[in-house]
């Protein structure tokens, strides 16, 4: 129950397409869903981040979908550029719980922008 | 954001020697951090989270007296590997989180260890 699946695994986007990272939960306690991003090498660094009372967040090109019911959401990348190739991990988590904030990650997309 | 610091990047350590490895977060105070194990193109795998001035709570099958956390303050923390073996290379990556970030947790860039 405490699983978030991510697919998909790898994805391969051409210049200028849109890029759709898909995440669906099982604990209907996670009330706080950030996205993270990371490089070779380095630490991953926070994208965007929605709470269940919306369906939808949008930060430049980055947009946030979010289906309560169906617990699902989704990452969509816009106008994919080749530095947006990365690996790309949704995560979830109880805020208010007694976990402290324990983030429960996806598998993991190596997203792949071709020039 | 709020930054968060690892020290050293890198590290390369004899068999059966001890490592510390550091986290610091430089612009907020980090009342929970969070170490992290990461795999080869695998996701990441929490090991312990360790609130400042507790004993930090260890993930199933993470061995505490391997793995020696410390929060010390709302500014630092620290894991030592000890008596490292080469099964233990891995990248290790801490996060943060206090009252300004919420339960926004900021990553530090990670550290490769690597036992010979």
């Amino acid at each position: 129950q405490q699983q978030v699946k991510q697919s998909p695994q790898s994805l391969i986007v051409q210049k200028g397409g849109i890029s759709i990272i898909n995440c669906a939960y099982e604990n209907t306690a996670f009330d706080y869903f950030p996205w993270y991003q990371q490089f070779p090498g380095k630490g991953p660094a926070l994208l965007i981040a929605i709470r269940p009372d919306v369906s939808e967040k949008k930060e430049g090109r980055f947009t946030i979908s979010f289906n309560k019911s169906a617990k699902q959401f989704s990452l969509h990348i816009m106008d994919s550029q080749p530095g947006d190739s990365a690996t790309y991990f949704c995560a979830a988590t109880n805020a208010g719980g007694t976990s402290y904030g324990k983030l429960t990650f996806g598998q993991g997309t190596i997203l792949t922008v071709h020039p | 954001g709020a930054v968060v610091s690892q020290h050293p990047s890198w590290v390369i350590c004899k068999s059966g020697t001890s490592v510390k490895i550091e986290c610091r977060s430089l612009d907020f105070q980090a009342t929970t951090m969070f170490w992290y194990r990461q795999f080869p193109k695998q996701s990441l795998m929490l090991m312990a989270t360790s609130n400042e001035g507790s004993k930090a709570t260890y993930e199933q099958g993470v061995e505490k007296d391997k793995f020696l956390i410390n929060h010390a303050s709302l500014t630092l923390s620290t894991l030592t590997v000890t008596s490292a073996h080469p099964e233990d290379s891995s990248f290790y990556i801490c996060s943060a989180s206090g009252l300004v970030s919420g339960e926004t947790q900021y990553f530090g860039p990670g550290t490769r260890l690597l036992v010979l």
